[in-house]
């Protein structure tokens, strides 16, 4: 089964301080994705990539920049964190249609 | 992208064998449907998919009405490791990967 971790698995940021959030895959996927959750909408796309080099936008990509510098590793930048930005984030990796393989979270706080 | 429609809630006891329904009216001829699982303070865990008829696997079985308008997930003797929210998804191929969360339903497994 594919490995997906995150770090850091808790963050606590001070507004319009920058974060940067970190996924690794171990199981050479090709596509990587970000979500966010929060209570009352369930998990949203914010960013994905379909391999090195390449990101595409989510469904909520305002105020989130992604980066794929190798196939293993995907990151979620806030280059102005906001307190609108606290949730949960879940990066998951994937090959095969649609099944997708989450990491364990990261709880972000920003006060 | 179909929406699909699930009952918030649901309660077992452990031993049960336990029904989640999905509606999904407008579903594509395109589109096939996954079911993902969710415990606490863990991603989400794909289950299963179809397209129509009936699938089984070592964890679940799914049931797709004639139609495919109707789709219900069954777990044979659930357990209190089940208790878990759980996420109908219904998306076209043509999609590359990219998936819509629902509220889903909770399941709630008694002693």
């Amino acid at each position: 089964e594919a490995a997906v971790t995150q770090s850091p698995r808790n963050k606590v940021a001070v507004t319009g301080g920058k974060v940067t959030l970190s996924c690794n895959q171990t199981n050479n996927h090709n596509n990587m994705y970000w979500y966010r959750q929060d209570t009352g909408h369930g998990l949203r796309l914010i960013h994905y990539s379909y391999g090195a080099g390449s990101t595409e936008k989510g469904d909520i990509p305002d105020g989130y920049k992604a980066s794929r510098p190798s196939q293993e590793n995907f990151s979620l930048i806030l280059e102005l964190a906001t307190p609108s930005q606290t949730s949960v984030y879940f990066c998951a990796s994937g090959d095969a249609y649609y099944e997708q393989y989450f990491g364990p979270g990261t709880r972000l706080t920003v006060l | 992208l179909a929406k699909t429609t699930q009952p918030p809630s649901m309660e077992a006891y452990e031993g049960q064998e336990v029904n989640v329904s999905c509606s999904h009216t407008n579903i594509a001829t395109s589109e096939y449907i996954y079911w993902y699982r969710q415990v606490p303070h863990q991603g989400p865990q794909f289950i299963i998919q179809g397209y129509k008829d009936y699938v089984v696997n070592e964890v679940a079985s799914l049931f797709i009405s004639a139609d495919r308008k109707l789709s219900t997930l069954s777990l044979p003797w659930v357990s209190l490791r089940d208790a878990a929210v759980y996420y109908c998804i219904v998306t076209s191929t043509g999609n590359t990967g990219k998936l819509i969360f629902g509220l889903g339903t909770t399941l709630q497994v008694q002693p």
